[in-house]
């Protein structure tokens, strides 16, 4: 049972263009977000998050929206660049003491970004 | 430089063998986990500690085992009963009410 899910396993876009990247959830008891970015080879690294009294939250090229009602959020990378090109992890945190095990982060399973030059 | 070290970065195990992956942090995080990635699986969670002395299975724990002795550190034995131990493995930290982990590089372990 996935609790967090990318149904995109790849994404092409032209350089300069909008990226962007989906992630649902199931789990209502998630209230904070993050996108991991991660090269092959290498751990990941945090990119950006959001928490659940938000529905957007900006850092430069990267903005990241909430939709609660839809249990949904999406990344958006403007405008693209090469380096750009990573496998993304869109991953959601349970409120502390509403049970569930790690007491730590779900992760989907990644979309990989390829931007084309 | 605090960080979180992951070593080796390769790792090859002939079939049979146990083998352990080192993680080490000087980030003075309490949490330390363990993942696994396969191509399009995402990351799966094998344990996870929460504090010294202490760790608990995660969702695919068959097949490993750890120790938390110390703070820093959280070692991850792949033994025999694994099944299928060729795989990416990621340790990553947390301090105490973050939400968002600090990963290591890395191993890449792949049985022979």
């Amino acid at each position: 049972d996935q609790q967090v899910k990318q149904n995109s396993p790849s994404l092409s876009v032209q350089e300069g263009r909008i990226s962007i990247l989906n992630c649902d959830y199931t789990n209502s008891m998630f209230d904070y977000f993050l996108w991991y970015k991660k090269y092959p080879a290498e751990g990941p690294t945090f990119l950006i998050s959001i928490s659940s009294i938000k529905d957007k939250n900006e850092d430069g090229r990267f903005t990241v929206f909430l939709n609660k009602s839809a249990k949904h959020l999406s990344l958006h990378i403007v405008p693209s660049q090469p380096g750009d090109s990573a496998v993304y992890f869109c991953a959601a945190s349970a409120k502390v003491g509403s049970g569930g095990g790690a007491d730590g982060l779900t992760f989907g399973k990644g979309t990989h970004l390829i931007i084309q030059p | 430089d605090g960080g979180i070290t992951q070593s080796p970065k390769y790792l090859f195990r002939k079939e049979g063998q146990n083998v352990t992956l080192s993680c080490e942090q000087n980030l003075n995080h309490d949490a330390m986990y363990w993942y696994r990635q396969d191509p399009g699986q995402g990351l799966r969670l094998i344990y996870y500690s929460q504090i010294v002395n202490d760790f608990q299975k995660g969702d695919i724990a068959e097949g490993y085992s750890v120790s938390r002795e110390k703070k820093e550190s959280f070692p991850l034995t792949v033994t025999s009963a694994q099944k299928n131990p060729t795989a990416f493995y990621l340790c990553a930290s947390r301090p105490t009410g973050a939400k968002g982990y600090t990963f290591g590089s890395g191993t890449r372990l792949t049985v022979v």
